[in-house]
C-alpha cells in the first residue's frame, strides 16, 4: 500500500459547484497535512496545511483532516474557472521531516 | 518580489551530453532542494541542501549531483544524462530546515527531455 493515495482524475464540475479533493495514507504517524495547487506548467504553491486532526477554513477553501480514517479533504465552495488546476495533498511526520507528496488530482471547472 | 528562478525551462538533449540547471533564489533561504515530478509518480525529491557546502540525497539521487557554492544558487548537473531523466523538475528554496512545508517556494520547472 502506498503512503499516499490520491485519485489523479481529471475532475470536471460546472463553475459554482462544490468540490471534494481526497487522499487517503497509510502512516499514521502523520501529523502535517498539505495541500498545494498546482498551475499547468507552473510550480506548485502551497494553499493550506493543517496540524493533526479537523478543520481549517481560508476563504473559499476548506482542508478537513480525519486521522481515524487517514483521509484528508480539500473543499472548494462556488467553484471557480481559475480553480482549475492539479492539486497536490502532502503529509509529514514532523515539522522538519520529509514530505510525502500524493500524485495530484487534475481539476477543471466548467464556465 | 520572491522569486525562484530556474533556468533553462525547456530544454531536449542527447543521451550522454553533460548539462547543467541552474536555480537562483533572492530570499536568502538557506534551504534549497529539487524535486523531479513524473506522471503516476508525483514529486520526488533529487537533493537538498541545508546550507552553503552542505548537501545530501533525497530519494532519486541517482544520476544526478548538485553543488551550492553561494547561498542562492543551488545548480543541478546531469553528468551523463539518459532517458529515464526526462521529467519536469522544479527547484525549490525555503526558510525552515528541510522540507520547510509552510515557507516552501518552487520555481516554475525545467522541461527536460533526454533523447
Amino acid at each position: 500500500q502506498k503512503e499516499v493515495e490520491q485519485d489523479p482524475g481529471p475532475l470536471s464540475v460546472p463553475e459554482g459547484a462544490i468540490v471534494s479533493l481526497n487522499c487517503t495514507y497509510s502512516n499514521s504517524a502523520f501529523q502535517y497535512f498539505m495541500w498545494y495547487r498546482q498551475y499547468s506548467r507552473k510550480g506548485p504553491e502551497l494553499l493550506m496545511y493543517t496540524y493533526s486532526s479537523g478543520n481549517k477554513e481560508d476563504g473559499r477553501f476548506t482542508a478537513q483532516v480525519d486521522k481515524s480514517s487517514k483521509y484528508i479533504s480539500l473543499f472548494i465552495r462556488d467553484s471557480q474557472p481559475s480553480d482549475s488546476a492539479t492539486y497536490l495533498c502532502a503529509m509529514s511526520v514532523n515539522r522538519d521531516d520529509k514530505i510525502i507528496f500524493g500524485k495530484g488530482t487534475r481539476l477543471h471547472i466548467l464556465p | 518580489e520572491a522569486q525562484v528562478t530556474q533556468n533553462p525551462r525547456y530544454l531536449i538533449t542527447v543521451t550522454g551530453k553533460k548539462l547543467t540547471v541552474t536555480c537562483s533564489q533572492n530570499m536568502n533561504h538557506e534551504y534549497m532542494s529539487w524535486y523531479r515530478q513524473d506522471p503516476g509518480l508525483g514529486l520526488r525529491q533529487i537533493y537538498y541542501s541545508m546550507n552553503v557546502e552542505v548537501t545530501d540525497k533525497g530519494d532519486v539521487p541517482e544520476g544526478y549531483k548538485v553543488s551550492r557554492k553561494e547561498k542562492r544558487n543551488f545548480p543541478l548537473i546531469l553528468e551523463s544524462p539518459s532517458p529515464n531523466q526526462t521529467s519536469l523538475y522544479f527547484c525549490a528554496s525555503s526558510l525552515s530546515p528541510p522540507p520547510g512545508w509552510d515557507t516552501i517556494y518552487f520555481g516554475e520547472g525545467s522541461w527536460l527531455t533526454v533523447v
